[in-house]
């Protein structure tokens, strides 16, 4: 099965900050990738599809690159309500398998 | 405007089963494929299960396969899951959710907002 690794697990940035995670498959999987934000004690919510596609009602601080096995989210100007945990998940195939997250703070 | 509410959660034993309900509105359910997807307290996500808006194809995470059931009826825009065999790394909230497409290989882009199954003795 195709591993999905993320990094940092967790970082901590200023306000206004541009801010970069990282998602690696262990394989190809072409541009079948998603974004999620999840904030605490809420659902997930998409932010990004198809590795670069953003989400209808997505902020467009929110950006997304990449293609086969490496991945990129980037927030250009870090913002006090992106205060979440972001996964990547890909779904070329089944399992459809998440990252393990990368918790983002404000510093 | 799409709504799912999951039901069917609770404490079990285990060993025990359980079936949970999401009802889907807002959207024409047999378009869609539909997934649970769990969150273990304090832990990330894990996607479980997975079905096609035809019903005709399904895929389990390995954990779950030969345990867990997922089903849908179309006609009551209505997605199951049956757990069997339950135990104590099944504790998790159980989310529903609804995929972008109607083939499996489509993101989420809607999630209800989970039930809670407690496996404990």
């Amino acid at each position: 099965d195709i591993q999905m690794t993320q990094s940092p697990s967790s970082l901590s940035a200023s306000v206004g900050d541009r801010v970069t995670i990282t998602c690696r498959a262990s394989q190809g999987i072409s541009n079948y990738l998603a974004w999620y934000q999840q904030k605490p004690g809420k659902v997930p919510k998409l932010l990004i599809y198809a590795a670069s596609t953003l989400q209808s009602g997505v902020p467009s601080r929110f950006s997304g690159s990449g293609s086969g096995t490496d991945f990129t989210l980037t927030i250009s100007s870090l913002q006090p309500e992106d205060v979440a945990t972001y996964y990547c998940q890909k779904y070329n195939s089944a399992p459809i398998t998440f990252g393990q997250g990368t918790r983002l703070e404000i510093k | 405007e799409v709504q799912m509410l999951e039901s069917g959660g609770g404490l079990v034993q285990p060993g025990g089963s359980l079936r949970l309900s999401c009802a889907a509105s807002g959207f024409t359910f047999s378009s869609y494929a539909m997934s649970w997807v769990r969150q273990a307290p304090g832990k990330g996500l894990e996607w479980v299960s997975v079905i096609s808006g035809s019903g005709d194809s399904t895929y389990y995470t390995d954990s779950v396969k030969g345990r867990f059931t997922i089903s849908r009826d179309n006609s009551k825009n209505t997605l199951y899951l049956q757990m069997n065999s339950l135990r104590a790394e099944d504790t998790a909230v159980y989310y529903c959710a609804k995929q972008r497409s109607g083939g499996v290989t489509a993101a989420i882009n809607y999630w209800g907002q989970g039930t809670l199954v407690t496996v404990s003795s």
